[in-house]
């Protein structure tokens, strides 16, 4: 299947400063991604839809200033937590949408995910 | 988008089928039927999609009612690897000009245990 990769894997930060996370499609392009988090024990929750070359669209109750995505090319997508607090410590999930056709579908594929620590 | 029921958790023997269930009888016409799986620490790995007809790839068989108000996924030879959180989801997955805003929409879905 297409290959969506993530970097880096896992990361630690000390409070108040902010972290990037990449997003890379590496062998389609992609002009939705969508982030997800997903704490211990849970479901992944979306966070926000990432089109290329717009704004994101963020979920309800998911702060757009202190979670900056931004897809500035077909194959990219990032995100980055500002001012990041130990409550942000999660892992944080990329997906990238490859486009199908009508009879087929679109397929979405997920990235390795990223561990955040905020010390 | 629709939302769908699967059991909490299932046991499987190795090296039998296992058979997963979803419910989603809310589905509507230009929705897929989409299912994934999560092992340990990992990002979701896709399976299998299918919109009315059964579907079949290397990893699984994907069955779908008639009505589309349920399906079943299929592996046909449980290994000790297939252990996994197995979610099925429901999403409008294409529209004209090959966009799609659906949502990919998680729910608990169906822990899998394979044992020897």
């Amino acid at each position: 299947g297409a290959v969506v990769s993530q970097h880096p894997s896992w990361v630690i930060c000390k409070s108040g400063t902010s972290v990037k996370i990449e997003c890379r499609s590496l062998d389609f392009q992609a002009t939705t991604m969508f982030w997800y988090r997903q704490f211990p024990k849970q479901s992944l929750m979306l966070m926000a839809t990432s089109n290329e070359g717009s704004k994101a669209t963020y979920e309800q109750g998911v702060e757009k200033d202190k979670f900056l995505i931004n897809h500035a090319s077909l194959t990219l997508s990032t995100l980055t937590v500002t001012s990041a607090h130990p409550e942000d410590s999660s892992f944080y999930i990329c997906s990238a949408e490859s486009t199908g056709g009508p009879t087929s579908g679109n397929t979405i594929y997920f990235g390795e995910g990223s561990w955040l620590t905020v010390v | 988008d629709a939302k769908t029921t699967q059991p909490t958790s299932m046991d499987c023997a190795e090296g039998r089928a296992a058979n997963l269930p979803c419910n989603h009888s809310t589905i509507s016409g230009n929705e897929y039927v989409y299912w994934y799986r999560q092992i340990h620490s990992q990002g979701p790995q896709y399976i299998i999609h299918g919109l009315k007809n059964n579907e079949t790839n290397e990893m699984a068989s994907l069955i779908i009612t008639e009505d589309r108000k349920s399906s079943t996924l299929i592996l046909p030879h449980a290994t000790l690897r297939d252990t996994a959180v197995y979610y099925c989801i429901v999403r409008v997955s294409w529209e004209w000009g090959g966009t799609s805003y659906g949502k990919l929409t998680f729910g608990q879905g169906t822990i899998l245990t394979v044992h020897p």
